[in-house]
């Protein structure tokens, strides 16, 4: 089994519609996160997590929100979706060590339209 | 604002080719990583470089880190179509208790039979 899961694996909407992308790992760290990849930008950081109760906005959190509703589990909501938010989402996680290497899920291709 | 830039975006190569993927930066990074990403599938790390003027081997696949710390260079030597995908350079920044990566614009390598 994957060790960072992540769905849907691929979701179309509506401009205004709320939906929420669902991350959940078995690697036993305490922190995650949620980028969005877009062609010619690299992965940008929207917020990330060290624990349950300390959640983070990143480089693009506008228009996002989050949600670790337990230490294996980070969710994404777009409370009101619109179509520059068309991407793919990646969570990853990683552990508090010196190299922190982040492990990433297989991602979400969203489409708004 | 992009703080990594990846060159060249695209390669398209023949099988037993070299090859080297540039990832420039003007901000200093404690570390340095690289990522091969496939289609359907995030990004997975490759190597991790730590000091200036460091190279790491990893097979067919040479990567240097800046003697400054600003860039990186990862070298492909006799490349084979198991190697196409995204590459991504990724640059550590170390806040408190925080490692934040900055992610290069990404470099598409095809290599061809």
């Amino acid at each position: 089994d994957a060790d960072v899961t992540q769905t849907p694996r691929n979701r179309i909407t509506k401009t205004g519609k709320r939906i929420m992308l669902e991350c959940s790992q078995t690697k036993g760290h305490d922190r995650m996160y949620w980028y969005r990849q877009d062609p010619g930008l690299g992965l940008q950081l929207i917020y990330y997590s060290f624990d349950v109760k300390d959640i983070n906005k990143g480089e693009i959190s506008d228009g996002y929100s989050v949600s670790r509703q337990a230490q294996a589990k980070f969710s994404l909501s777009l409370e009101s979706a619109i179509p520059n938010q068309t991407a793919l989402y990646f969570c990853a996680t990683s552990d508090s060590g010196h190299q922190e290497t982040q492990y990433f899920g297989p991602g979400t291709r969203l489409l708004v339209l | 604002t992009q703080l990594l830039e990846q060159s060249p975006q695209f390669l398209s190569i023949q099988e037993g080719e070299n090859l080297t993927v540039y990832c420039n930066s003007s901000s200093v990074f404690s570390s340095l990583q690289w990522y091969r990403q496939e289609p359907g599938e995030g990004p997975v790390l490759l190597v991790t470089v730590v000091t200036g003027g460091e190279v790491k081997k990893l097979k067919r696949l040479t990567f240097q880190f800046g003697d400054a710390r600003k860039d990186s260079s990862l070298h492909i030597t006799a490349a084979q179509p198991g190697d196409t995908g995204l590459y991504l350079c990724a640059g550590a920044r170390r806040n408190t208790g925080f490692q934040k990566l900055v992610f290069g614009t990404g470099t598409r390598l095809l290599v061809s039979p």
